[in-house]
């Protein structure tokens, strides 16, 4: 397992227009992470998966932003009218059932999103 | 809402120098973790702290929570131009699942 994979790794998109990103976790994980990240701060949360349950959504999270993880594997998370606030890196972590706070997320080398 | 800050917010020194970095909360953490980024990549963990007023040790980079659990800090000896990176915070409050980052603290060492 060569940790956790984000895809694309940039994404330049015209405003108005929706994009999806993709997290493949590692295998084991089974608990899923989004954050948002801008320049110069600290990683945002925005939402979080344990199996396919999305038990966390930040109020970060407007109507604009949908997540899913079918089946308990890899996620995607989806931008629909995107606006230039939303550029930003977009990070995904994983973590062990139980255990999350214990050997901490291990985190994709994110996606980022520049919006035109 | 529970908040981690962050100081300084940048720090640049010279190689051979120490330098502490503090992460601060008026909340309680059950668990603390460091991490470190790099430019364009994901912040990678350093280190785990859980009990109040333990401390750790990872080669040069000493860890400590506080006794209350509301605080943290991570001390460098001798740095070198490889720890230069965005040195993160981040809490897991009692009932929450999902950590809270600190700003972060920008570290760059000079050769």
């Amino acid at each position: 397992d060569t940790g956790v994979s984000q895809d694309p790794r940039h994404k330049i998109t015209k405003r108005g227009q929706n994009v999806t990103f993709r997290c493949d976790p590692i295998s084991e994980h089974n608990r899923l992470y989004w954050y948002r990240q801008t320049l110069g701060q600290g990683p945002e949360f925005l939402t979080y998966f344990q199996n396919e349950a999305q038990l966390e959504k930040s109020r970060l999270l407007s109507d604009r932003f949908s997540a899913e993880r079918p089946k308990g594997s890899f996620s995607t998370l989806e931008i629909q009218r995107t606006e230039q606030g939303d550029s930003a890196m977009y990070l995904c972590a994983s973590s062990l059932r139980g255990s999350g706070l214990d050997y901490g997320y291990t985190f994709g080398s994110g996606t980022r999103l520049t919006v035109v | 809402t529970q908040l981690l800050e962050q100081s300084p917010q940048f720090l640049s020194i010279q190689e051979g120098e120490n330098l502490t970095v503090y992460c601060n909360s008026s909340s309680v953490f059950s668990s603390l973790q460091w991490y470190r980024q790099e430019p364009g990549e994901g912040p990678v963990l350093l280190v785990t702290v859980v009990t109040g007023g333990e401390v750790k040790k990872l080669k040069r980079l000493t860890f400590q929570f506080g006794d209350a659990r509301k605080d943290s800090s991570l001390h460098i000896t001798a740095a070198q131009p490889g720890d230069t990176g965005l040195y993160l915070c981040a809490g897991a409050g009692t009932g929450r699942r999902a950590l809270t980052f600190g700003s972060g603290t920008r570290l760059q060492v000079q050769p």
